[in-house]
């Protein structure tokens, strides 16, 4: 297995809902990275985990909250989001941290 | 990425080589990226280079590293209708996750 998966594809949620996107990757890779981007905006990196450890939170509102309950999942929990909160969630991972990455599709979120 | 940067957009006749170019500012960089995005779609990783490397080739994909110059481009050659999409070069330098420069489209007209 050599892919990173995402899930759902597509979510559409109110402001006042409470959602989570999850992410997956067999590889055995230690390092997985949640990124967030707007259209025709290159992606902005939100967190880093390193072997199941928070390492990077890129100053994100804590209406996202990361969790990384095994080396290959990966979720981001959502609440009382905000319509500018709409974007494309990637999901990443790389072997190490520094390593080439590998991105799943992504989850298109919009929020009403 | 306000430290990574490349120009917006690219038209190519099919058949013709592309050559997309990035700047980027840390010279601490370790490793530079090139990815692929279509439309809709996750960041299809296309090729890398370390940064004691001038060049890399990979098939039709040939990365051209100017350390002094902090200039970076990726040539396509015999580029094909199916290459149309947005480019993103990506830094890592050792501290942080990648830092992506804003994306060129690529247009590639038949």
């Amino acid at each position: 297995d050599t892919e990173v998966t995402q899930t759902p594809k597509h979510l559409v949620m109110g402001m006042t809902n409470k959602k989570s996107l999850k992410c997956e990757q067999h590889m055995g890779h230690r390092a997985m990275y949640w990124y967030k981007q707007k259209a025709k905006k290159p992606p902005e990196l939100m967190f880093v985990y390193s072997y199941e450890k928070l390492s990077i939170n890129e100053s994100v509102p804590s209406r996202f909250s990361p969790e990384c309950p095994n080396s290959s999942l990966l979720n981001l929990h959502l609440h009382a989001l905000q319509p500018e909160d709409s974007a494309l969630y990637l999901c990443a991972s790389s072997q190490e941290p520094g390593d080439e990455q590998f991105f799943g599709p992504g989850t298109r979120l919009t929020v009403l | 990425g306000e430290d990574v940067e490349q120009s917006l957009f690219l038209s190519v006749r099919e058949g013709d080589s592309s050559v997309i170019n990035c700047t980027y500012t840390d010279s601490s960089s370790t490793y530079l990226y090139w990815y692929k995005q279509e439309p809709g779609a996750g960041l299809q990783l296309l090729t890398y280079i370390f940064s004691n490397m001038d060049m890399k080739q990979d098939q039709r994909l040939t990365v051209l590293l100017n350390k002094k110059d902090k200039h970076l481009s990726l040539r396509i050659a015999d580029t094909q209708t199916g290459d149309s999409a947005i480019y993103f070069c990506a830094e890592y330098e050792g501290r942080r996750a990648l830092t992506f420069g804003s994306g060129t489209r690529l247009q590639v007209q038949p």
